[in-house]
């Protein structure tokens, strides 16, 4: 599973409420990724990060932004959170920076009432 | 927007069958991927095949890609039970960073 792991894994929250999702790696490696799943959509880029304090907008970025203090965590903010952001999330890492086969977390589910 | 779709949407076949599903994109590519996903869990890389590649094996996998037609296939030969998950293709449109998944296959693999 390449050492990535997300918190928290599942989360109920009210429309309007900031959250924060955690995605934590143990390998040091260099691109993280943050993407949401849901029905008749795939996964959809949300953001993602090439090195510390590096980042990058995905398609869905809007109402969403992220940081990236260090290396192994990469978290992503609802800044004020909306019933449409109820979803899963997945963050993923990239192990090869050329061809950027992907290694995904477990998921958090988020539901926003 | 949806670089890669798939087809079909689902699948049911019965164990020991082999379950083909394709995968479309509309631009240029580097790669191209695929990944399973069982229920309530993580993608989980499967293989890749690179834009210079036609075809390419692991175990039961065998993966075809048409630059031409801008399309690949997924074959899973001798499918058992434990295939039963969802199967999405991703393209890398240059060497770097993102991949644009498609909408998935769901397989079910019957006992």
């Amino acid at each position: 599973d390449a050492g990535i792991t997300q918190s928290p894994r599942h989360k109920v929250t009210e429309t309007g409420t900031p959250v924060t999702l955690r995605c934590h790696q143990t390998e040091n490696h260099r691109y993280m990724y943050w993407y949401r799943q849901d029905p008749g959509h795939g996964l959809r880029l949300i953001h993602y990060s090439y090195g510390v304090k590096d980042t990058d907008k995905g398609e869905v970025s809007d109402g969403y932004s992220v940081s990236r203090s260090k290396t192994e965590d990469f978290l992503l903010t609802l800044e004020s959170a909306t019933s449409s952001q109820t979803s899963v999330y997945f963050c993923a890492i990239s192990v090869d920076s050329y061809y950027n086969e992907q290694f995904f977390g477990p998921g958090t589910r988020l539901t926003v009432l | 927007s949806q670089q890669g779709e798939e087809d079909p949407q689902a699948l049911s076949i019965q164990e020991g069958e082999n379950a083909t599903m394709n995968c479309s994109y509309k631009t240029s590519i580097n790669n191209l991927q695929w990944y399973r996903q069982n229920s309530g869990r993580g993608l989980v890389h499967l293989i890749l095949i690179r834009s210079n590649e036609r075809e390419k094996h692991s175990g039961r996998l065998r993966v075809t890609l048409d630059t031409s037609k801008k399309s690949s296939s997924l074959l899973i030969t001798a499918s058992r039970a434990a295939d039963t998950a969802s199967y999405f293709c991703a393209t890398g449109e240059a060497a770097g960073n993102k991949l644009t998944f498609g909408g998935g296959t769901r397989v079910l693999v019957k006992p």
